[in-house]
């Protein structure tokens, strides 16, 4: 069956480091690739979507990796702040509408 | 731009009662989409629309759902009668194109007694 794996576990880091979050998926060959951020209380943000030919995106202190063969996302927050805290959603695409994970609440202490 | 616009954004109503929720998508978008959030299954895409027309609605949990889309700026999604497993967030949210970047109003909470 089809199945998009975020880590259910909180992420706890110190301000300045990084923050990688993984997102895993089964029986899908996405065109493409979305992350997420929610605050609590509001609907999720856009933040960067990469696509199938593309290894790496960047936009400012956020990167992202796609890796069809792993079948996996990786989402990179470098010298994170604690206005980073939120929860991170993957949403992969499956041919015109996005299937989301469940996301993976990231909390940076100072 | 105002964003994309629900209301209302908390609902409280009891067992059997019609829900109607609205959402006005971003001016110039031709996309629309409804989503449910609940801790335990996550964001769902219940319905999306393009250029009004409904595209996919699978993800209709069951004829008790509804969904509208008269014309490029306005969308209702009806519940009726609700039940209390229909309690949960509801999202509405719109883009440029089918497959772009989404951008998602604040929700409705609803809460069915």
């Amino acid at each position: 069956s089809q199945k998009i794996e975020q880590n259910s576990e909180a992420l706890n880091i110190q301000e300045g480091k990084t923050a990688t979050l993984t997102c895993n998926y089964t029986n899908y060959s996405p065109a493409y690739l979305q992350w997420y951020r929610q605050d609590p209380g509001r609907g999720p943000v856009f933040l960067l979507l990469i696509r199938e030919n593309e290894k790496e995106k960047r936009k400012e202190r956020l990167k992202v990796t796609f890796d069809t063969t792993l079948k996996q996302s990786l989402f990179h927050i470098t010298a994170s702040q604690p206005a980073d805290s939120a929860t991170y959603l993957c949403a992969l695409d499956t041919g015109g509408k996005l299937i989301f994970g469940q996301g993976t609440t990231l909390q940076v202490k100072p | 731009d105002a964003g994309v616009i629900q209301s209302p954004r908390h609902e409280v109503t009891e067992m059997g009662q019609e829900v109607t929720l609205r959402c006005k998508p971003i001016s110039g978008h031709n996309s629309l989409f409804w989503y449910r959030q609940t801790m335990m299954r996550g964001l769902e895409l219940l319905i999306y629309f393009n250029n009004n027309v409904p595209i996919d609605d699978s993800g209709m949990p069951e004829d008790r759902f509804s969904a509208k889309m008269p014309n490029a700026s306005f969308s209702t999604l009806k519940i009726q009668p609700s039940e209390p497993r229909d309690s949960a967030v509801y999202f509405c949210a719109s883009s440029w194109e089918r497959d772009g970047e989404q951008f998602f109003g604040p929700g409705t909470r609803l809460t069915v007694l």
